[in-house]
């Protein structure tokens, strides 16, 4: 029950906002997003937990609606540093970390 | 702190052969995970641990196994390798929410 991403592929100018968002089939207790540059490993960005609890970096914001069991990740006057393949990844319950990933969303950012 | 390394880069196997992937992590963190990630595709779970000596399967364990005998050391084992098993590799540690992903090792099986 891999959570599907959408959209698959955006391009931004910088200065631009983009919503990448996350769906899952299944009810969730967490939902986690990473950013991955080509030829690298992914990179932390959000946790979003069950009951409102946000942890990660200051500069990203997200959302997380538990009933309709989706993610939403909001990158706001893009920057170039933003490029690369956004990832989200899903717990059905408190299981140490046992993410299942979504396929995907490629951004680039253009100057 | 080197976070988590991994070895090696990059191998190329002939079918039928086995190898083992190295990951070592000095955080002193409980849960590590493996990842396969194929060319264009995302993350999937092959085997996770809690702590030294508990691991448990992910979505895609067949082909591989794994021990935990030690807070730092996650090897991953590739037995009778099969191209299906051509992908790149990445090891993960974490304490409690946030994984440290390794540099990651990409597998070529001919």
């Amino acid at each position: 029950q891999q959570p599907v991403q959408s959209p698959q592929a955006v391009i931004l100018r910088e200065g631009e906002d983009a919503v990448i968002n996350c769906s899952s089939s299944k009810a969730l207790y967490s939902v986690h997003w990473y950013r991955q540059k080509h030829g690298e490993a992914p990179v932390f960005l959000m946790i979003l937990l069950k009951g409102g609890e946000q942890k990660g970096h200051e500069k990203i914001s997200a959302s997380f609606n538990e009933k309709k069991q989706q993610s939403s990740l909001y990158l706001t006057a893009s920057q170039l540093s933003y490029s690369g393949t956004y990832f989200c990844g899903t717990e059905g319950g408190n299981q140490g970390g046992k993410l299942i990933f979504g396929q995907g969303t490629e951004l680039s950012v253009k100057p | 702190n080197a976070g988590v390394t991994q070895t090696p880069k990059f191998r190329i196997l002939k079918i039928g052969q086995s190898m083992t992937l190295q990951c070592t992590q000095d955080m002193n963190h409980n849960y590590m995970y493996w990842y396969r990630q194929d060319p264009g595709m995302g993350l999937k779970l092959i085997y996770y641990s809690v702590g030294a000596g508990i691991t448990d399967k992910g979505e895609v364990p067949n082909g591989y196994n794994v021990s935990r005998s030690t807070t730092e050391d996650f090897p991953l084992r590739l037995e009778l390798a099969a191209p299906s098993q051509t992908s790149v590799y990445f090891c993960a540690s974490s304490r409690q929410y946030e994984q440290y992903f390794g540099p990651g090792t990409r597998l070529t099986v001919t």
